[in-house]
C-alpha cells in the first residue's frame, strides 16, 4: 500500500545536538516530498520541499534534508537544535499525478537543555 | 510565502448547533483549497477538497452532508459543521494551493463540542 512512514513517535535531544528525523515513503514513483513543523495549537509551517534536482534541500531555520531514491527515504536534519525547534514534525507527500497530500504520523520533538 | 488565515480561531458550540469555519487567502487566489481535521496527538487527515465555484470532493468515510463545504470564491472556502456533537470537536486546518504541489495552511480553527 502507499504509504509515508515516520518511525520515531517521539526523540528527545539535548539542547546544541545534532537532530535527524526519519521519513520513509512507499510509491511507485517519486513523490513530491515536504516537511512541516507544527508548534501546540498552531498550524503547519513548511521547512522544506524536494521536487527533483539536488538532493540536499535546504530549509529555513537551518534544517536540511536529503532525498535518497534507494532507500526511500527523505530524512530531516539539523547540526545544532535550539529550545525553539521543540514542535512536532510532520514528514508529508504528494504522489506523482496527484495534488493531495498524505502526512506522515509525525514526530513530537522534546528539546532538554 | 502565501498566507491563509482562519476565523474563528476557537469556537465553543453546545451540541446540536452548526459552526461555520472561514478558511481565506490573503495574498493568492487559491482555485483549490483543502480540509483537514486532526485529533490530539494524531496527524493531519484530509477531508475534503474544496473548489472554487463546483462541489467540494469528499474523501472516504467523511459525511458530506454533516461537513458543509462552500469554496464560493478565490479567496475564501467555508467549513460548516452541522448538527455538532461533542464527536466533532477537533481542530481544524485549511490550505491553499497557489501553485502547483505547494500548500499553505492556515493557522487553525479549535472546535470544541459541549
Amino acid at each position: 500500500a502507499q504509504s509515508v512512514t515516520q518511525p520515531d513517535i517521539h526523540i528527545t535531544v539535548s539542547e546544541g545536538a545534532s537532530l535527524e528525523l526519519r521519513c520513509n515513503y512507499s510509491y511507485g514513483a517519486t513523490p513530491y516530498l515536504f516537511w512541516y513543523v507544527q508548534s501546540p495549537g498552531q498550524g503547519l509551517q513548511l521547512l522544506l520541499k524536494y521536487f527533483s534536482g539536488d538532493t540536499l534541500v535546504q530549509g529555513i531555520k537551518g534544517f536540511e534534508a536529503e532525498f535518497k531514491r534507494s532507500q526511500s527515504s527523505f530524512n530531516l536534519r539539523k547540526p545544532s537544535v535550539h529550545w525553539s525547534d521543540a514542535a512536532e514534525y510532520f514528514c508529508a507527500v504528494v504522489p506523482p499525478g496527484n495534488e493531495k497530500l498524505t502526512f506522515g504520523t509525525g514526530t513530537r520533538l522534546t528539546i532538554i537543555p | 510565502g502565501a498566507v491563509v488565515s482562519q476565523h474563528p480561531s476557537r469556537v465553543i458550540c453546545k451540541s446540536g448547533t452548526s459552526v461555520k469555519i472561514e478558511c481565506r487567502s490573503l495574498d493568492f487566489q487559491a482555485t483549490t483549497m483543502f480540509w483537514y481535521r486532526q485529533f490530539p496527538k494524531q496527524s493531519l487527515m484530509l477531508m475534503a477538497t474544496s473548489n472554487e465555484g463546483s462541489k467540494a470532493t469528499y474523501e472516504q468515510g467523511v459525511e458530506k452532508d454533516k461537513f458543509l463545504i462552500n469554496h464560493a470564491s478565490l479567496t475564501l472556502s467555508t467549513l460548516t459543521v452541522t448538527s455538532a456533537h461533542p464527536e466533532d470537536s477537533s481542530f481544524y486546518i485549511c490550505s491553499g494551493l497557489p501553485s502547483y504541489n505547494e500548500q499553505f495552511f492556515g493557522p487553525g480553527t479549535r472546535l470544541t463540542v459541549l
